[in-house]
């Protein structure tokens, strides 16, 4: 069954580091996504990509991050510059668009200190 | 903007027993609702999901949910508990634009099965 894959699985980095989280979408989806959830807290959306751009982001999707689709099957998420409050579960998700589900990724859990 | 309220944080039932999981939303157009599950360490397991039709959909595992519009909710429910059902259930809504579906996650209920 075709499922979301992110990579790596943990990461732990210093303040002030950049960190990229990749992701590899479902084959045949056009709609890609990072949400994030911070310990505790519910699931939040980042920001959503089609066509080769962002179409939405929310206000926590500052300048500190960025999305790329580099080569077509990779989608990522940068963080410029990691702040202790960007300590979270991230995840991918991708979806067919129309009256189509999104698919999560098992997550990457970013450990900022 | 639409919302999402899980009431219930956390909700413990005996193994066999019926579970209901409590969803209201807020949002102006016709909804897309869901409900995803997610184990410890886990990602987030699509449970069910309602676009238009029949108001009662069943999703895996033996769970089923019901649309109300009148009292916008979407209720999650499951006749007959088992162990391996402690997780955590998160209710969501997405825009019904066609488009890519964002999601906004409610907060989620930590549901504990007693043996």
């Amino acid at each position: 069954e075709p499922e979301v894959t992110q990579t790596p699985s943990h990461q732990v980095t210093q303040m002030g580091q950049e960190v990229i989280l990749r992701c590899v979408p479902i084959s045949n989806h056009l709609y890609f996504y990072w949400y994030r959830q911070i310990l505790g807290q519910k699931v939040e959306f980042l920001v959503s990509f089609y066509n080769n751009e962002i179409s939405e982001k929310s206000e926590i999707f500052d300048d500190q991050f960025s999305v790329e689709r580099p080569d077509g099957s990779n989608f990522t998420l940068k963080i410029r510059s990691t702040k202790l409050e960007d300590s979270a579960m991230y995840f991918c998700a991708s979806s067919g668009g129309g009256h189509t589900e999104a698919f999560f990724g098992q997550g990457t859990r970013l450990t900022v200190v | 903007a639409q919302s999402v309220t899980q009431p219930d944080i956390h909700i413990t039932v005996s193994e066999g027993a019926s579970l209901e999981l409590r969803c209201n939303y807020s949002y102006g157009a016709t909804p897309y609702l869901f409900w995803y599950v997610q184990s410890p360490g886990q990602g987030l397991q699509l449970l069910l999901k309602y676009f238009s039709g029949d108001t009662l959909v069943q999703g895996i595992k033996g769970f089923e949910a019901e649309f109300k519009r009148s009292q916008s909710s979407f209720n999650l429910r499951k006749p007959s508990v088992h162990w391996s059902d402690a997780a955590e259930y998160f209710c969501a809504v997405a825009q019904g634009t066609g488009g890519g579906n964002k999601l906004t996650f409610g907060t989620g209920t930590q549901l504990k099965v007693e043996l």
